[in-house]
């Protein structure tokens, strides 16, 4: 399975937007993007989740590189409620997709 | 609605005792999944069920673990002959079904944690 790189951890100030970098330079082109956060003692939830384009809802964007080594998360406003680990995760089309493969996210700080 | 619920939330034991751990899914998610984590890594997959059936039981860590959905709905992970470096985080999953193209989303219950002295 492809792999992902995040940074161990960012920070950010309340109201502010934050961009969260992953990378995934060995990704193929079946692929999808996917991310989730874990906010403290809570299970994961899902985020967002993407496959060429640019992606947008009520929670975050996903920005994709053209060449798709790379995404970008995106929180317009952060939050206190929004310091959580994130993780991007890979998933195949089809097969075993089934199965999450989480690495150690990024941490992220909002202070107020 | 309900999302998913695990119980016990908290689970300490003693070295050597067997523990079970249940999962409620969201009503209608034909998948369930476990996974297990440590302090400050992120989740690792152990095992998936479609339905009744335990599909891929490939990240179980070794026999003192096992996992039933006799029904297709609750399931239970139990572990015997507890070991310290069983303690970590147990969560369960569901989703609306398994495999698909883009990958469903999973919803996760809150975790239990075990802690074995």
């Amino acid at each position: 399975d492809a792999k992902t790189t995040q940074p161990n951890s960012m920070e950010s100030n309340e109201e502010e937007p934050v961009h969260l970098p992953c990378n995934h330079s060995t990704i193929s082109g079946t692929d999808y993007i996917h991310w989730y956060r874990q906010l403290p003692s809570q299970g994961p939830e899902y985020v967002i989740h993407g496959l060429t384009s640019n992606v947008n809802n009520r929670m975050a964007s996903l920005a994709i590189a053209e060449d798709r080594k790379s995404s970008t998360l995106i929180l317009h406003r952060a939050t206190l409620r929004d310091a959580a680990v994130y993780y991007c995760i890979l998933r195949r089309s089809g097969g075993s997709n089934y199965k999450l493969t989480f690495g150690k996210g990024t941490l992220l700080t909002v202070n107020p | 609605g309900a999302g998913v619920s695990q119980t016990p939330s908290n689970k300490v034991t003693e070295k050597g005792k067997y523990v079970e751990l249940r999962c409620d899914p969201i009503s209608g998610h034909t998948a369930l999944y476990w996974y297990r984590q440590s302090l400050g890594q992120g989740p690792e997959f152990l095992i998936y069920f479609q339905g009744t059936g335990a599909a891929d039981d490939s990240g179980l860590p070794n026999d003192r673990f096992f996992a039933v959905r006799p029904e297709g709905s609750v399931s239970t992970l139990k572990i015997q002959r507890t070991e310290r470096g069983d303690s970590a985080v147990y969560l369960c999953a569901s989703s609306l079904i398994g495999t698909s193209r883009q990958g469903n989303e999973q919803f996760f219950g809150p975790g239990t944690r075990l802690t074995v002295l």
